[in-house]
């Protein structure tokens, strides 16, 4: 079975102070792991997708890596408006398509 | 990014009786969509892929018959929660594969189910 794990569970820094989120996975065959942003009473926004160990994407201040059993999501100089909970997921090539969510880092940049 | 439509945002409904939710691709077409459901504080469950033109997949654990979803278009699908309890109260959220066959998934805004 597909596992995802995240940590911290929540996370609050200072404007500027950069992070790393973290999400350990395990998955029968990665077709790909995904990035997600979920702000409160809304649907997740679609961050990045990361395909193969080694990867990298770069969106403004955000930075997702690929390693065989995790994944960082990497917060230059946070700004508050980047305050939301970061959601990691797998897709794996045995499942129908079915994406493996884990429970989220919930992070608040104090400004 | 695909924009993934769902309506209403909220609704509030008394026990026993039935609330529809829908979930529109608005510019691709979608053969697959997932349903979802979220609790507070916790992460996106799946509870049933749609397939356009046929019968949906549910997860483990899922009532078919108290959640009904019909994929009648591929641009279309809807979640009907059928005599609502309180327990059915939750957040739930539709996605989509963009293009077709793809990996990325794009999401729906949510609706927000209280059951009263």
């Amino acid at each position: 079975e597909d596992q995802v794990t995240q940590s911290p569970e929540a996370l609050r820094l200072q404007e500027g102070e950069s992070s790393s989120l973290n999400c350990s996975y395990t998955v029968s065959g990665l077709r790909g792991l995904f990035w997600y942003r979920q702000d409160p009473g809304k649907g997740p926004e679609f961050l990045f997708t990361l395909y193969s160990a080694g990867e990298e994407k770069e969106k403004e201040r955000l930075k997702a890596t690929l390693t065989k059993k995790e994944s960082f999501l990497h917060i230059t100089a946070p700004k508050p408006e980047d305050s939301a909970t970061y959601l990691c997921a797998v897709q794996s090539f045995f499942g129908n398509e079915k994406l493996t969510f884990g429970t989220g880092t919930r992070l608040t940049i104090i400004p | 990014g695909a924009v993934v439509s769902q309506h209403p945002s909220r609704v509030i409904c008394k026990s026993g009786t039935s609330v529809k939710i829908e979930c529109r691709s608005l510019d691709f077409q979608a053969t697959t969509m997932f349903w979802y459901r979220q609790f507070p504080k916790q992460s996106l469950m799946l509870m049933a892929t749609s397939n356009e033109g046929s019968k949906a997949t549910y997860e483990q654990g899922v009532e078919k018959d108290k959640f009904l979803i019909n994929h009648a278009s591929l641009t279309l699908s809807t979640l009907t929660v059928t005599s609502a309890h309180p327990e059915d109260s939750s957040f739930y959220i539709c996605s989509a594969r963009y293009p077709a066959g793809g990996t990325e998934a794009f999401f729906g805004q949510g609706t927000r189910l209280t059951v009263v």
